[in-house]
């Protein structure tokens, strides 16, 4: 099993979907996750930590389910700047530092 | 703040020679992480340091591959000799160990490597 594992994708919406992406993660000691952002041909991004009690910021929405190792992450009204691939990460518990990245999940919003 | 910086942003081999990556972390960050990245494998950690000391090289593919930190605002990633199949993005990434922001990675722009 995968440290962690996303639906590749891709997800091809409209403009203006509500889209939601899950995660789950094997190793139930982990204590820091966070959404990642990839524009084609550049890095990877921080794009929100996601906390226990879940969080927001404007259109963008992170769940953590503890129990079930399970985090989401919903996109309300999305917009074509919002297309790229989003990376679900995990902290290693056994590597202070280390931060495990997801495959991604491809997302398209067409007009 | 600049940022991670790496250089070069492109890179264009033969197979067989050597290729060196460079890569300086953000200032006061306490973490550098090298990464390869390829459409088939995705997001891979090689290696990465703590205070310029290696922590963990068990992604590095083989003798090949090499990776130095001689200070804290340098490292280098070195393949020797270099192959076709090496051919990917590499990322620098750093982050801090304490204080506001712990644990986040902060990516370079990445070098893509083409060996022919």
């Amino acid at each position: 099993r995968k440290e962690v594992e996303q639906d590749p994708g891709p997800f091809n919406v409209p403009e203006g979907a509500t889209v939601a992406f899950n995660c789950t993660y094997s190793n139930s000691a982990s204590q820091s996750f966070f959404w990642y952002r990839q524009d084609c041909r550049k890095e990877p991004k921080l794009l929100m930590s996601v906390y226990s009690s879940g969080n927001e910021d404007g259109r963008f929405t992170a769940q953590l389910n503890r129990a079930s190792q399970y985090i989401s992450l919903l996109i309300r009204d999305s917009k074509l700047s919002d297309s790229a691939t989003y990376l679900c990460v995990v902290n290693n518990p056994s590597n202070t530092g280390k931060l495990i990245f997801g495959q991604g999940t491809t997302l398209q919003v067409k007009p | 703040d600049a940022g991670v910086i790496q250089s070069p942003r492109h890179e264009v081999t033969e197979m067989g020679q050597e290729v060196t990556l460079r890569c300086k972390p953000i200032s006061g960050h306490d973490y550098l992480f090298w990464y390869r990245q390829t459409m088939m494998r995705g997001l891979e950690l090689l290696i990465y340091f703590n205070n310029n000391v290696p922590i963990d090289d068990s992604g590095m593919p083989e003798d090949r591959f090499s990776a130095k930190m001689p200070n804290a605002s340098f490292s280098t990633l070195k393949i020797q000799p270099s192959e076709p199949r090496d051919s990917a993005v590499y990322f620098c990434a750093s982050s801090l160990a304490h204080g506001v922001g712990v644990g986040t990675q902060y990516f370079g722009p990445g070098t893509r490597l083409t060996v022919l």
